[in-house]
């Protein structure tokens, strides 16, 4: 079956990068996506990528996407305290499943001033 | 725009007693899902529902719980009789369609004593 591996946890200071790093098992894929939660509240989407893109861009995040070693990242540019939140990776299955999402475990990134 | 509307936020109650958790989706999708979140299995996909049809319920971990999708507005997750292991964070998200993001409510914390 599909699934997603991420580390737990990240640690940055304010006004650095993040870099959060993602692998998934599923080579059909066709989208892979970044969530974001905060405490209390539920799954904020942040970006996804078409699984035939590298590479997609959105104001402080970029999505890297490699598709031979099935691994996805998401960098934050100047990373605020704003950022801290738990940070999914999710991807949709293929074929008839193509409703599911499978989601990591969620990476918790903490940024400190 | 409104998004998933999930209530209540927080229900607390004791153990035998039959729970029942409410979710509007966002107006014009067509496609429904119901999450458990917990820190041991993190997110899980209960039941998933396309056009008011419940499509995959493989998800429900037994027969105490229910989903009902009376109309395109309106679903309920029952929990009966609910036990101390149905404590988790329950999600409702719903989509415009198959490979298109899955936007999610804020959850209802559910503590069953």
């Amino acid at each position: 079956g599909e699934d997603v591996e991420q580390s737990l946890f990240l640690s940055v200071r304010e006004g650095d990068s993040s870099v959060i790093n993602c692998t998934y098992t599923d080579s059909s894929s066709t989208y892979l996506y970044w969530y974001k939660q905060e405490p209390g509240a539920g799954l904020q989407l942040l970006t996804y990528i078409f699984s035939n893109m590298d590479m997609k861009q959105d104001q402080r995040l970029t999505v890297l996407l490699n598709k031979k070693d099935k691994h996805l990242s998401l960098r934050i540019a100047d990373t605020q305290t704003g950022d801290s939140a738990i940070y999914f990776c999710a991807e949709s299955s293929s074929g008839g499943s193509n409703y599911k999402l499978t989601f990591g475990k969620g990476t918790l990134l903490t940024v400190n001033p | 725009d409104a998004g998933v509307i999930q209530s209540p936020r927080h229900e607390v109650t004791e153990m035998g007693q039959e729970v029942t958790l409410r979710c509007k989706p966002i107006s014009g999708h067509n496609s429904l899902f119901w999450y458990r979140q917990t820190m041991m299995r993190g997110l899980e996909l209960l039941i998933y529902f396309n056009n008011n049809v419940p499509i995959d319920d493989s998800g429900m971990p037994e027969d105490r719980f229910s989903a009902k999708m009376p109309n395109a507005s309106f679903s309920t997750l029952k929990i009966q009789p609910s036990e101390p292991r149905d404590s988790a964070v329950y999600f409702c998200a719903s989509t415009l369609g198959v490979n298109q993001p899955q936007h999610f409510g804020d959850g209802t914390r559910l503590s069953i004593l």
